[in-house]
C-alpha cells in the first residue's frame, strides 16, 4: 500500500498564527485528501487535493482558512490560517493507493493544539 | 441527518464473544462501504470494504451489507483484547471521497 508522511507530526501554536502541513505519496497518485479529527471525534474531510486544479473544499471549509497546494502528483500542503483554539485537532492526509484502489491510506497525522 | 451513523459506544464485550457494529448511511446512491479500525493516538487503518449485498467474511472479520435497508455492519467473531478500538464507518458517496461516522468505541473484556 501507499506510505504517506506528513509533517509536522505535532505542533503548539499561538492564536492567530498560520501553520503548513506537508503530505509526501510515495508514488503518484490522483487525488489527496485532508481531514480533520477534533478530539473525540470522527474525521471530518475538508477537501479534496487535484493536481493542476484548485482543491474542492467541503461545506464548512474555505479556502482562505485553509489554503491547499497540490504542486505535483505526489506532494501537497494544508495550512491552517490565523488560528484559533477551536482549530487544535489531528489533520490527516490521504489517498487512494493507486486508481480504483478499495483502500484509503492515511499518513500518521499531525496533531495541532492552538494556545 | 448525518450522512453516516453509528453508535458511538462504548460497546463492551468480553472475550471469546461476536461484536456486532452497526452503521447506517442516508445516501440511497453510495456505491462502496468500509470499516476502519483507529488506535488510541493512532491514524485508521482499513479492515474491510464491501460492494454488494450480503456478507463479506475475511478471517475473523464479517462485513454485511443491506442496501434496501442502508446498513451495513461489521462482526468480530472471538474477540480478543487487541481488537479493542474504535470502528469507523465510512461510506463512499462518489467522487472517490469518503464520509466516515462518529466511530464506535469497542472494549474487549479478558
Amino acid at each position: 500500500s501507499a506510505v504517506i508522511s506528513q509533517k509536522p507530526s505535532r505542533d503548539i501554536c499561538q492564536r492567530g498564527t498560520s501553520l503548513t502541513i506537508q503530505c509526501q505519496v510515495d508514488s503518484q497518485v490522483t487525488m489527496m485528501f485532508w481531514y480533520r479529527q477534533q478530539p473525540g471525534q470522527s474525521l471530518t474531510l475538508i477537501a479534496t487535493a487535484n493536481q493542476g486544479s484548485e482543491a474542492t473544499y467541503e461545506s464548512g471549509f474555505v479556502i482562505d482558512k485553509f489554503p491547499i497546494s497540490r504542486p505535483n502528483l505526489t506532494f501537497s500542503t494544508l495550512t491552517v490560517s490565523n488560528m484559533s483554539p477551536e482549530d487544535s485537532s489531528i489533520y490527516l492526509c490521504s489517498s487512494w493507493d493507486y486508481p480504483g484502489a478499495n483502500v484509503l491510506t492515511f499518513g500518521a497525522g499531525s496533531r495541532l493544539t492552538v494556545l | 441527518q448525518k450522512e453516516v451513523e453509528q453508535n458511538s459506544g462504548p460497546l463492551s464485550v468480553p472475550e471469546g464473544a461476536i461484536a456486532s457494529l452497526n452503521c447506517t448511511y442516508s445516501d440511497r446512491g453510495s456505491q462502496s462501504f468500509f470499516w476502519y479500525r483507529q488506535y488510541s493516538g493512532k491514524s485508521p487503518e482499513l479492515i474491510m470494504f464491501i460492494y454488494s449485498n450480503g456478507d463479506k467474511e475475511d478471517g475473523r472479520f464479517t462485513a454485511q451489507l443491506n442496501k434496501a435497508s442502508q446498513y451495513v455492519s461489521l462482526l468480530i467473531r472471538d474477540s480478543q483484547p487487541s481488537d479493542s478500538a474504535t470502528y469507523l464507518c465510512a461510506v463512499s458517496p462518489g467522487a472517490q471521497k469518503l464520509v466516515f461516522g462518529q466511530g464506535t468505541r469497542l472494549t474487549i473484556n479478558p
